[in-house]
Order: structure tokens, then sequence, then C-alpha cells
């Protein structure tokens, strides 16, 4: 039973298309968040949402729109996809009250290509 | 500012040589680190927090607030401990700022 899980895996599109990734958790979390992770495998975090709420968006243009419709779910929709946007996006979640056993559970990824 | 620098992107060992996978960290709080590893194709997991002083497969890692570093280490290298491995610093409340990675090959 996959505790961060991910649609889809893999997706290829084309410049200026319109697309949205899926992220879910069954741990119980009351945090996700959405990181990319580039050619160079540098990771950076995009947004994060602690209870439907965003609580960190960082520089991120503002194509990318992150929606949660509930604690357990945190979409990215892209407008106007660019050559640019093309890395592994993750999703993961934390239960930020939890000091002992902080940390993120991440999803698989999904591999973006933009042709 | 960079807040978490591994300073080796890549790093060659032999199989039961021993490993040191360097991460230094500037941060004004006091720190909370972690050491992420992805192996080839999987996803992102957690090897070890530095709160937990814990051994995980082998690992450990010692926070060092005098040289801002918290290293991984390994006394004998093992072939499956080929990954990529990510040492992450926790900002705030909740999020976490990670390292440029560093890809380890354990040669047999």
């Amino acid at each position: 039973d996959t505790a961060v899980s991910q649609t889809p895996k893999y997706l290829v599109t084309q410049m200026g298309n319109d697309k949205s990734i899926k992220c879910e958790q069954n741990l119980g979390h009351d945090t996700m968040y959405w990181y990319k992770q580039d050619s160079k495998k540098f990771l950076k975090i995009m947004f994060s949402y602690n209870n439907k709420e965003l609580i960190i968006n960082e520089t991120v243009p503002n194509r990318f729109s992150p929606k949660s419709p509930d604690k357990a779910h945190l979409n990215l929709h892209i407008n106007s996809l660019e050559l640019g946007d093309s890395a592994v996006y993750f999703c993961a979640s934390s239960q930020a009250w939890d000091r002992t056993n902080y940390g993120y559970t991440f999803g698989s990824g999904t591999r973006l290509t933009v042709v | 500012a960079q807040r978490v620098t591994q300073p080796e992107k890549l790093l060659s060992v032999f199989k039961g040589a021993p490993v040191e996978l360097k991460c230094n960290y500037s941060y004004s709080g006091s720190p909370e680190l972690f050491w992420y590893v992805q192996y080839s194709r999987q996803r992102l997991q957690l090897l070890l927090r530095h709160i937990s002083r814990e051994s995980i497969k082998g690992f450990t890692a010692d926070l060092n607030k005098g040289e801002t570093s918290f290293h991984l280490k390994k006394p004998f290298a093992q072939e499956e401990d080929s990954a990529m491995y990510y040492c992450a610093l926790k900002e705030g409340a909740q999020k976490l700022v990670f390292g440029q990675g560093t890809r380890l090959t354990i040669n047999p």
C-alpha cells in the first residue's frame, strides 16, 4: 500500500501545453510538498501546503499552480509548458509536530519531458 | 546563499573500503540534519536523522557544530550502497533544504 503516490510516472508533452500531476498520501500527514529535481539531480522545493493552506511558495513562475483539495492530496498544474520545465517532480509529505520521527516521505516522482 | 553543501558530486570507492560523504551546513539556529538516499530508479528515502543518533545499514553521521558538518560514514562499503545521497537541513518548522547530492559508486 503506497504511502505517497504520484500520477503519472512519466509525462511527455509539447511546449505550450497545460498538464497536471497528482499526488496523494495515506499517512495522515498534515503537510505536503512539491520538489523539482533538475538534470543535475539538484532538489529544490517549490511549494508546501499544511492542512490545505499554502505555506511555502519558492519563487516559482506563476505558470505553476498547486491545489490542495484536502490534506491528503496536493496536485500541481502547469500552464504553457516550456522546455526548461523538463525535470523530475517529487511529491512528499511530513507530519509537522512529530519531532522525533520527523522526515519526509517521498513519492516515486513524475518525469516530465517537454518537447 | 548555499545552506547545505556537499562538496563531492561523485565519489567512488572499492567494496570493503571506508566511505565518508561530506556535508557542511550554514544555519544560525539549532540545526536538524538528515541524510536521504536515492537508489537507482527508486524514490528518495530517509536514511538517518541526527536527532535519533541511529545507525542505518551500517551508516552513521555525527553532527559537529564546531565544524558545521554532518558527514555520513560507513566503515566497510558494500556494492548495494551505490546510490545518490542527499544531505538535508530543516529550515523553520517544516522545510527541508537539500544539498546538491553525491553519487556514490562502490566498485567490486
